[in-house]
């Protein structure tokens, strides 16, 4: 069955190390997302990728970058990992050209904690 | 600009009564889609109902149903006969653009639903 995974699950690190966060999906879905969920927050949008070699800046993305190679992995990097950035981190992806109006389908999470 | 409104942080319900979650929305797009998620305490972001805002119907999946009012921006998500697997947070997220290309959610603050036996 088609699926998306995150990996790790579940992560401590340092300030100031970088870190990466891997998303990889098999339903050869275009579009993919990663977001952040934190208490009173919900979740919020960090960057996004409509295909091979596009990017995007979501709505908190400071501190984060992303990059598309192919069509299945969107890996998160922290640059410089901070304090602010412990969260539980949720990728997704969808395809506007199914029906259900471009359903996004959301990874196990990662959860983060930065010491 | 686009926005989630989801007034009750948390709700109780009675094994195998109906329960009704509110969702307002705001945006200027006369395009766009509505979904409900389902976060249980494990965590996962489970997908439940959509609804176009060109839908005439109000979406329905199994239990769950979407309560679409246009006019009032509002999408409500009714679960009959709840279960105590359906104890729960719930998110409600919009997307700008009817089966569009831009596919970026905004999410509500969620509500938490406990279902009592």
């Amino acid at each position: 069955d088609a699926e998306i995974t995150q990996s790790p699950r579940h992560k401590i690190t340092e300030t100031g190390r970088q870190v990466t966060l891997a998303c990889h999906q098999t339903w050869n879905h275009n579009n993919m997302f990663w977001y952040r969920q934190d208490l009173g927050h919900g979740l919020r949008l960090i960057h996004y990728s409509y295909g091979v070699q596009d990017t995007n800046k979501g709505e908190v993305s400071d501190g984060y970058s992303v990059s598309r190679s192919n069509t299945e992995d969107l890996p998160l990097t922290l640059e410089s990992a901070a304090s602010s950035q412990t969260s539980v981190y949720f990728c997704a992806s969808s395809d506007p050209g199914l029906a259900g109006g471009d359903t996004q389908y959301f990874g196990p999470g990662t959860r983060l904690t930065v010491l | 600009a686009q926005k989630i409104t989801q007034t009750q942080p948390g709700m109780f319900v009675q094994e195998k009564e109906a329960v009704t979650l509110d969702c307002t929305y705001d945006t200027s797009d006369q395009s766009y889609g509505l979904f409900w998620y389902k976060q249980p305490s494990s965590g996962e972001m489970i997908f439940l109902i959509y609804q176009g805002s060109y839908d005439e119907q109000n979406a329905t999946e199994g239990r769950y149903s979407l309560n679409f009012q246009k006019a009032r921006k509002s999408a409500n998500l009714v679960i009959s006969a709840s279960q105590l697997g359906d104890s729960a947070m719930y998110f409600c997220a919009m997307r700008e653009g009817y089966r569009s290309n831009t596919g970026k959610l905004i999410f509500g603050q969620g509500t938490t639903l406990q279902v009592k036996p």
